[in-house]
């Protein structure tokens, strides 16, 4: 059982280039997220998808963007690297519900020299 | 806006202390509450969880009961031991933050044998 499975693991880019983190989920999950982890903070949700079809901004959207592909895809897109946006990023994945935990996959390191 | 409160970090106690992290939240409404834990170089794991007032979550020793009357949510062990280092983060999600998770900043801990 997969879960939530990112690609890729590492990823070292230069100023200005553009990349897309992929995330998928096995669990038949209606709602999705991305965040971003730096170096002691917490996490903080960069855009979520709470159905196919449907992204909402989170709480660090810029310079960010997303697509939901399907039900189980749900990529993020850097356009422009900055060094700011060095840092660990995670997606989750959950049922809708309050009581519904989210699933996160290992994350993605990146680096933006 | 709904928020959780953790005590600072590092807490730093030898194997077998009784450990206690701190959790308080603020929120309109009947939050679920959760503890996530995240391993070195790893993702996020759900620890335990409590979806109403006067629940008990509990998995691997730790346990955490949903105090409403106080607002908190303090995870509790026993006996630590060395495997136990890690960073804990409590999150609450609730309908009025549309079943987002909100977070703490994390509490990292640390285990000397």
């Amino acid at each position: 059982n997969a879960g939530v499975t990112q690609t890729p693991k590492f990823q070292v880019l230069k100023t200005g280039q553009s990349m897309t983190l992929q995330c998928a989920q096995d669990m038949n999950h209606n709602s999705m997220y991305w965040y971003r982890q730096d170096p002691g903070m917490g996490l903080r949700l960069i855009y979520y998808s709470a159905s196919e079809g449907t992204t909402d901004k989170g709480e660090v959207p810029n310079g960010y963007n997303v697509s939901r592909l399907n039900k189980r895809e749900f990529s993020l897109r850097l356009e422009s690297a900055a060094p700011s946006q060095t840092s660990v990023y995670f997606c989750a994945s959950n049922l809708v519900g309050s009581n519904q935990p989210q699933h996160f996959g290992d994350g993605t390191r990146l680096s933006i020299l | 806006g709904d928020s959780v409160t953790q005590m600072e970090g590092p807490v730093t106690l030898s194997e077998e202390a009784f450990l206690t992290i701190n959790c308080t939240y603020t929120a309109t409404g009947y939050p679920s509450l959760f503890w996530y834990v995240q391993y070195p170089g790893e993702g996020l794991q759900l620890l335990l969880k409590a979806t109403k007032a006067d629940d008990k979550g509990s998995n691997k020793g730790f346990e955490a009961t949903y105090r409403k009357e106080t607002t908190s949510f303090h995870l509790e062990k026993g006996s630590v031991q060395v495997s136990d280092s890690a960073v804990y983060f409590c999150a609450l999600s609730a309908g009025d933050s549309n079943y987002q998770l909100i977070w703490g900043a994390g509490t990292k801990l640390i285990i000397k044998p």
